[in-house]
């Protein structure tokens, strides 16, 4: 069974640093790995995801890396915002179904 | 496309009350998964619809809840005489397959 950890619980980063939120996983064979935000109260937005023959995926100043062999993913936030506040879950499918196994998620504030 | 859409956003009942949640899914998605979140935690599996068949169900679905998608549309979450630590967020996302698109989510409350 899958087990996803994220490191730290929470971040907090003055405005403008450039920033890594870190993912690890149990099982490396994994079909994908997805990055999600969510604000106080709201439901999930989806951010990034990496297949499993990729590396890296890039989304404006996003971006994630995949590496299965050492089970870990990281996402890179680059020139911090403000508005970049909120939890950050990563998750990996599995089973038939493909249900999402998530971490716990990363809290991160920016500090203007 | 207007995206996943849950019904009631929030829901306040007493212990021992019926509850019951509609997810709406985006229109040409065959899955459809609920999911549990409680306060600083992740969501948690907790069942999985292909068109109107229910063909996963998470350990953490006790015989209390009750999941249905007539005619492979809509889906609905009960749950029967509930407890304080039934109090989450409950999470409906649907997919092609590939990737998953969440609704808003409905916060139960159970006082």
């Amino acid at each position: 069974k899958q087990e996803v950890t994220q490191i730290p619980a929470a971040l907090s980063v003055p405005e403008g640093e450039n920033l890594v939120l870190n993912c690890s996983f149990t099982d490396s064979a994994i079909y994908n790995l997805q990055w999600f935000r969510q604000d106080p109260g709201k439901g999930l937005t989806s951010l990034l995801l990496i297949q499993s023959s990729q590396r890296e995926q890039t989304s404006g100043r996003l971006n994630a890396s995949l590496d299965k062999s050492s089970g870990r993913s990281t996402l890179y936030i680059a020139a911090s915002q403000p508005g970049d506040s909120a939890t950050y879950l990563c998750a990996a499918p599995e089973g038939s179904a493909r249900q999402l196994t998530f971490g716990s998620g990363t809290q991160l504030t920016v500090l203007p | 496309d207007t995206g996943v859409s849950q019904d009631p956003r929030h829901k306040i009942t007493k212990r021992g009350q019926n509850v019951t949640f509609r997810c709406d899914p985006i229109s040409e998605h065959n899955r459809l998964y609920w999911y549990r979140q409680t306060l600083g935690q992740g969501p948690e599996f907790l069942t999985y619809f292909q068109n109107e068949a229910q063909l996963e169900k998470s350990r953490l679905l006790s015989d209390r809840f009750s999941a249905e998608r007539p005619k492979g549309s809509f889906s609905t979450l009960e749950i029967q005489r509930t407890e304080q630590g039934d109090s989450a967020m409950y999470l409906c996302a649907s997919s092609s397959p590939g990737l998953q698109y969440f609704g808003p989510g409905t916060r139960l409350t159970v006082l």
